[in-house]
């Protein structure tokens, strides 16, 4: 079955550190961007980061010089280092598989998330 | 930095309702845009991609249309599956995205 399963999430203090991990199957991992997006609760979604299938790496501004994004996919895995934390990375991560076709992309599959919670 | 503004942020409506929610780019983004539908306590799901292309499996009452800075995503008869939160998200910008707020659409 193709699938993403996110693992790792949990409640943490402020300043701590949380990482994040992404179980891919189904379809052949490495050659397919990759996207962290999160949704704080009750709110809309905010891209987090992506990482190429050449190890590239990019972040958004709010997570920049804090977030790690990597991959291994010897095991099919996406990760997600997350250091000093906020209370406002509060959120559900979702991976999510980037579709290239034609000059176009698109997030065509996504795990169920796995919640965030910053608080002391 | 690239603003997705969609309008109206909630909409109430019946069953068999024909509704339209639209998007703004707040730079030209070609049809580099695509839509997605997310109900309560599930991951979002992609309906439409380059503006106006219907991804595999979804219901064809599903349409998208725009180019350049105004996208639109019409539900032509609402059904009772279809009462969720959509959003628009660019990708002109690849590999960074952007998403709109996001349009709750609620039963009337």
């Amino acid at each position: 079955e193709v699938q993403l399963v996110e693992s790792g999430g949990g409640l943490v203090q402020p300043g701590g550190s949380l990482r994040l991990s992404c179980a891919a199957s189904g379809f052949t991992f490495s050659s397919y961007d990759m996207h962290w997006v999160r949704q704080a609760i009750g709110k809309g979604l905010e891209w987090v980061s992506t990482i190429g299938t050449a190890g590239d790496t990019y972040y958004s501004d709010s997570v920049k010089g804090r977030f790690t994004i990597s991959r291994e996919n010897a095991k099919n895995s996406l990760y997600l280092q997350m250091n000093s934390l906020r209370a406002g990375d509060t959120a559900v991560y979702y991976c999510a598989r980037v579709h290239y076709a034609d000059l176009h992309w698109y997030l065509d599959l996504w795990g169920r998330g796995t919640l965030v919670t910053v608080s002391s | 930095d690239f603003q997705m503004t969609q309008s109206p942020s909630s909409l109430s409506a019946s069953v068999g309702d024909r509704v339209t929610i639209t998007c703004r780019a707040s730079q030209s983004i070609g049809r580099y845009l695509n839509w997605y539908q997310q109900k309560p306590g599930t991951a979002p799901k992609l309906l439409i991609y380059v503006a106006s292309s219907l991804q595999s499996g979804v219901p064809s009452r599903f349409s998208g249309s725009g180019s350049g800075t105004d996208f639109s995503l019409t539900i032509s008869s609402l059904q009772p599956e279809d009462f969720a939160t959509y959003y628009c998200q660019q990708s002109y910008t690849n590999p960074m995205y952007t998403f709109g707020q996001g349009t709750k659409l609620e039963i009337k």
